[in-house]
């Protein structure tokens, strides 16, 4: 049982260039989302799934395009990479409660993304 | 006013003793609150999770919640060397939002 598995861990692109990051999760979690990292500033949500084919925009939805076609996987394309995109970027799978209540996001180790 | 804040840190206290970290919301209507442990070049992953008022331990740790001062803490007792990581509290809202805090910073001196 791998849970949340990113890809690459780390990557460095140039400005202008498009780039997909991949993520998948084996624990057939209904939620998947993607989050940035940066200093200071906390994880803050780009886009999220519910299931397959049906996505939603987060906080910081611009630049970035997602989509989901299984309920595996969840990549998150960069369209147009800038250098305000530089950040560590998770992705996060979360089950739906099925009693109620909220269950906790399981999170992959990240990606490491510097646009020159 | 962000929905949630936590201390930055850094914190750095020698091994065995008491260590508190804190978070504020704004939102009374919260009742989820969640603590995640994030070390060096990894994932955040869920240490404590807990419904409305009060305690709860789990070891070494122990999740407290004042919902009358919208205060959340994380105590870890006899911190050890292994405990130096990032903690972030966590509070989930609406649909799949999330609201993190940007996370402490914890050093534990052998």
């Amino acid at each position: 049982n791998a849970g949340v598995t990113q890809t690459p861990k780390f990557q460095v692109l140039k400005t202008g260039q498009s780039m997909t990051l991949q993520c998948a999760q084996d624990m057939n979690h209904e939620y998947m989302s993607w989050y940035r990292q940066d200093p200071g500033m906390g994880l803050r949500l780009i886009h999220y799934s519910v299931g397959a084919g049906i996505t939603d925009q987060g906080e910081v939805p611009n630049g970035y395009n997602v989509s989901r076609s299984t309920t595996e996987d969840f990549p998150l394309r960069l369209l147009s990479a800038a250098p305000s995109q530089t950040s560590v970027y998770f992705c996060a799978s979360r089950p739906v409660g099925r009693t109620g209540g909220y269950q906790p996001q399981h999170f992959g180790d990240g990606t490491r993304l510097s646009i020159l | 006013q962000k929905e949630v804040e936590q201390d930055p840190g850094p914190l750095s206290v020698p091994e065995g003793a008491i260590v508190s970290l804190n978070c504020t919301y704004s939102n009374s209507a919260f009742q989820y609150f969640m603590w995640y442990r994030q070390y060096s070049r990894k994932g955040p992953e869920l240490l404590m999770y807990t419904y409305s008022s009060g305690n709860k331990e789990d070891g070494r740790f122990t999740a407290q919640v004042d919902k009358s001062s919208k205060y959340i803490s994380l105590f870890i007792r006899d911190s050890q060397p292994s405990d130096s990581a990032t903690y972030l509290c966590a509070i989930p809202s609406t649909g799949n939002q999330f609201y993190f805090g940007t996370g402490t910073s914890l050093t534990v001196i052998p």
